[in-house]
């Protein structure tokens, strides 16, 4: 069945504070994932991505780890603005395969002045 | 939003009407999908397109129907069937396939009066 929650993991932080977002991924075959960034009424937009040759990427003030033992993915952004309060949702897809991204339901970052 | 346009931002629809909702992209992107957001959750497939004349069917199909006469456009009509249509909906589009990662329009919020 599907879960419903109205309320989305929340991480608190400080402005200048370094943030960690983690996402666990369900397929143990999935080797592409994206990290998207959603502010308050508006679409999604793309940060980062990495395939699963790789066990990190970096990007501009964002680094995104990959775990494949466990299954975990994590988006690591540096000098946390306020600017960067949105939520947070990873995607994972098989590359060469047939099927549509998963989204996760998301993580909502608040950043304090 | 990456070229990709949705309109209008915000709509309402009446006890049995049906209403569409407008995305249009200028990427030149072969594959074009509309997602539901509801709130604290993921994002849920509804339809999606590969080609100009074909469509697939998502996850929450029933009570949606689409079109893709041309490869910049691809309409989605919520029809008087989806009981629960209120909700945040989005488009994207992909360059090539399924499996990577999208770009989103703004979305369009879609009320019952």
């Amino acid at each position: 069945g599907e879960s419903v929650g109205l309320h989305l993991p929340t991480l608190s932080v400080q402005e200048g504070d370094n943030s960690i977002i983690n996402c666990a991924y369900s397929n143990s075959a999935s080797d592409y994932f994206i990290w998207y960034k959603q502010e308050s009424g508006k679409g999604p937009q793309f940060i980062i991505d990495i395939r699963s040759n790789m066990d990190k990427r970096q990007g501009q003030r964002v680094t995104v780890l990959l775990n494949k033992t466990v299954k975990h993915l994590s988006l690591q952004i540096a000098a946390t603005q306020p600017g960067d309060s949105a939520v947070y949702f990873c995607a994972e897809n098989i590359d060469s395969g047939y099927s549509t991204l998963t989204f996760g339901k998301g993580t909502m970052l608040l950043v304090s002045p | 939003d990456g070229g990709i346009t949705q309109s209008p931002k915000y709509l309402f629809r009446k006890e049995g009407q049906n209403v569409t909702l407008s995305c249009e992209q200028n990427l030149n992107h072969d594959a074009m999908y509309w997602y539901r957001q509801d709130p604290g959750q993921g994002l849920r497939l509804i339809y999606y397109s590969q080609i100009v004349n074909d469509f697939q069917k998502g996850d929450i199909a029933e009570g949606y129907s689409v079109s893709r006469e041309k490869k910049e456009s691809f309409p989605l009509t919520v029809t008087s069937a989806q009981k629960n249509p209120t909700a945040f909906y989005l488009c994207a589009s992909s360059y090539r396939g399924i499996n990577e990662k999208l770009f989103f329009g703004s979305g369009t919020q879609l009320s019952v009066l």
